[in-house]
């Protein structure tokens, strides 16, 4: 089983749909969550930061955390054409340190390919 | 825009070539990371510095070699590449907190082409 599922999609929804993009876990050292957008050919943007359970909101964008049932979301409200792109969570855990500070790496899901139609 | 910065952007090397891949941030970020990526598939790691020490290199073959002249500058040089090395290459930075989680920023990437 792989430390983090996550739907590769296509997922394609008319724009103003509102969006659920999910991502269940296995580790629970996993403390922090993140998510990303990438679109084509470029780098992975950072959206949405968690670390406890609950709702973080930002815009149009809410991002869920349920530790107990090792998954997240990411909510997408009145979702635009240029929401188009690659949708990434991510994960880490504090307690992996390597020597000489606290730098970690991320562990990451596939990435959702999300479409909205205009 | 991002605060990660790599250049070139676009990088077409043969295999008996040798070429270089920078990134600079002015975050104040200690941790500096190269990741790889093929189309469709998520960002693997490659090598991590912390405050201008490898931390960790998740094996990577030797054709890749890391550089960190300090901290806000990251370099991976390339040399006798193989095809299957064509991919995007990352960088990014973080804080570098220990025992805390440690938001990673990217850059727009490299894209590298080996023939």
């Amino acid at each position: 089983q792989k430390e983090v599922e996550q739907d590769p999609g296509p997922l394609s929804v008319p724009e103003g749909a509102i969006v659920s993009l999910n991502c269940t876990y296995s580790n629970s050292a996993f403390q922090y969550f993140m998510w990303y957008r990438q679109y084509s050919r470029k780098g992975p943007e950072l959206l949405m930061y968690t670390y406890s359970s609950g709702n973080k909101e930002d815009g149009r964008f809410t991002a869920q955390v349920d530790k107990s049932s090792k998954y997240i979301s990411l909510f997408i409200r009145d979702s635009q054409p240029s929401d188009s792109a690659t949708y990434l969570c991510a994960m880490s855990d504090p307690t992996y340190m390597y020597s000489g500070g606290g730098a970690d790496g991320l562990t990451f899901g596939k990435g959702t390919h999300l479409i909205i139609q205009p | 825009d991002t605060e990660v910065t790599q250049t070139p952007k676009h990088l077409v090397m043969g295999m008996t070539n040798k070429k270089s891949l920078k990134c600079e941030q002015h975050m104040g970020h200690r941790a500096m990371y190269w990741y790889k990526q093929k189309a469709k598939k998520p960002p693997e790691l490659m090598f991590v510095y912390s405050y201008e020490k490898l931390s960790i290199n998740e094996s990577v073959p030797s054709r890749f070699s890391p550089e960190c002249p300090n901290s806000s500058l990251l370099n991976l040089h390339l040399h006798a590449l193989q095809p299957e090395d064509s991919a995007l290459y990352l960088c990014a930075s973080s804080q570098a907190r220990r025992g805390a989680g440690n938001t990673i920023y990217f850059g727009e990437g490299s894209w590298l082409t080996v023939v």
